[in-house]
């Protein structure tokens, strides 16, 4: 079991363009979580997700970001028309069952240059 | 609101030499604390789940303990292997789809020789 693989790790975009996160959940993991991580804060949720169907998208901004969970294939977290503030360590996580520990990926760093 | 406070923010330990970083929380409903291990560059590694006060887990060189208002995570005879971030979270609501984690902004912990 290779755990939540996170792909890319480093991703650097311009400003104005999209980028595209995928996290792919330990096998048997049909809850999904997606967190981001700014320097010298917390890690702050964004996301909660189980396949097809978001179930908690309090955290995430109202305007540019988008997540899903495919039946198929792994967890997409879009950003469109990026901005320097989302210069971020973004991180997934998975778990069995809700209301459960998770575990974390080791995260994708967006730079917007 | 959730709330996370953890202290101190950076600490400083010789190898052998013990002590305790704390974690302070509200929440409405906990339905578990976490502890996780963080070091530079990668997600973090989950270490424990507390679910009521008086609850204790160990591990190695760490002991985490719980109490309705904060957590401690004691460490006892560090090496310089343990030098990471420290992270406490909650996970609280009294609703089913209660899943979220809030974080603190961690405790920077270095062991030197």
């Amino acid at each position: 079991n290779a755990g939540v693989m996170q792909n890319p790790r480093h991703l650097v975009r311009r400003r104005g363009q999209e980028a595209r996160l995928r996290c792919s959940p330990m096998k048997g993991h049909s809850h999904v979580y997606w967190y981001r991580q700014l320097p010298e804060e917390g890690l702050k949720f964004m996301v909660y997700l189980q396949k097809e169907n978001i179930i908690d998208e309090s955290g995430m901004p109202k305007e540019r970001f988008s997540a899903e969970f495919p039946k198929e294939g792994p967890s997409i977290l879009r950003i469109q028309q990026v901005v320097r503030g989302d210069s971020a360590a973004y991180f997934c996580a998975s778990s069995l069952q809700a209301n459960y520990g998770y575990t974390f990926g080791s995260g994708t760093r967006l730079t917007v240059v | 609101e959730d709330q996370v406070t953890q202290s101190p923010e950076a600490l400083r330990l010789q190898e052998g030499e013990s002590s305790s970083l704390n974690c302070s929380y509200t929440v409405s409903g906990l339905r578990g604390l976490f502890w996780y291990r963080q070091d530079p560059g990668k997600g973090p590694e989950f270490l424990f789940t507390l679910y009521s006060a008086g609850e204790e887990k160990e591990k190695e060189r760490l002991k985490a303990t719980l109490t309705k208002k904060e957590s401690f995570l004691h460490i006892t005879a560090p090496k310089p292997e343990d030098s990471a971030t420290y992270l406490c979270a909650v996970q609280g609501g009294n609703t089913g789809t209660a899943s979220k984690l809030t974080f603190g902004t961690g405790t920077r912990l270095q062991v030197t020789l």
